[in-house]
């Protein structure tokens, strides 16, 4: 079936605006991750869903920073009161199962400007 | 603190030459060890990957090289191509953990 899909592909916002990105999993993976990756940088674990649990949110950078995933399906990542440092390409993975024995697929990303 | 160390930052290879990728952790507890391929606007890809048990693991033109006592491993594309013009990240795992820990990657240029 289809891939990972994300979107929108590019957002550009103001600092102080809310945003929302959205992240497709690939069906029937029950894990699903978002990663950040700023420019130059690898990529940064934000938080890891289980179904529609969350048990890890520990790379989440602030508590403008929310997540959540409906059942094994979509994904949001809300971000409050965007600041600048927010910019980045924001990635999301899914994965048949937690562990490292399941390869995780990534979408191609939204790239966040906070102008 | 940054526990997976990349290195060349960026790389440039003639066609047909080799590439070498190198990385460096700190993490006694990463057991899993995979190379993500990312080419302009798309997502990574799994290229390859390699568990401890084994120093060394090809599949193709690609060769990971895994030194445990030194904690470092690297990457080996043989016969380099243009199409292989990408940028490269390393990344490492522990047991039945989830979250990948990435290098900074390194943007690798294949000239023709």
């Amino acid at each position: 079936g289809a891939g990972v899909s994300q979107s929108p592909s590019n957002k550009v916002t103001e600092k102080g605006k809310d945003v929302e990105l959205r992240c497709d999993p690939i069906s029937g993976h029950t894990a699903l991750y978002w990663y950040r990756q700023r420019l130059g940088q690898g990529l940064e674990f934000l938080i890891y869903f289980q179904g529609n649990s969350a048990p890890d949110k520990s790379g989440l950078p602030s508590d403008r920073f929310s997540a959540e995933r409906t059942g094994e399906s979509v994904s949001t990542l809300t971000i409050q009161r965007t600041q600048q440092e927010d910019s980045a390409v924001y990635l999301c993975a899914s994965s048949l199962d937690r562990g490292v024995y399941y390869e995780q697929y990534f979408g191609p990303g939204t790239r966040l400007t906070v102008t | 603190q940054q526990q997976v160390k990349q290195s060349p930052q960026s790389l440039i290879v003639q066609k047909g030459g080799i590439s070498i990728i190198n990385c460096a952790y700190e993490n006694t507890a990463f057991d899993y060890f995979p190379w993500y391929q990312q080419f302009p606007g798309k997502g990574p890809a799994l290229l390859i990957a390699i568990r401890p048990d084994v120093s060394e693991k090809k599949e193709g033109r690609f060769t990971i090289s895994f030194n445990k006592s030194a904690k470092q491993f690297s990457l080996h594309i043989m016969d380099s191509q243009p199409g292989d013009s990408a940028t490269y990240f390393c990344a490492a795992s522990a047991g039945s953990n989830y979250k990948l820990t990435f290098g900074k990657g390194t943007l690798l240029t294949v000239n023709p």
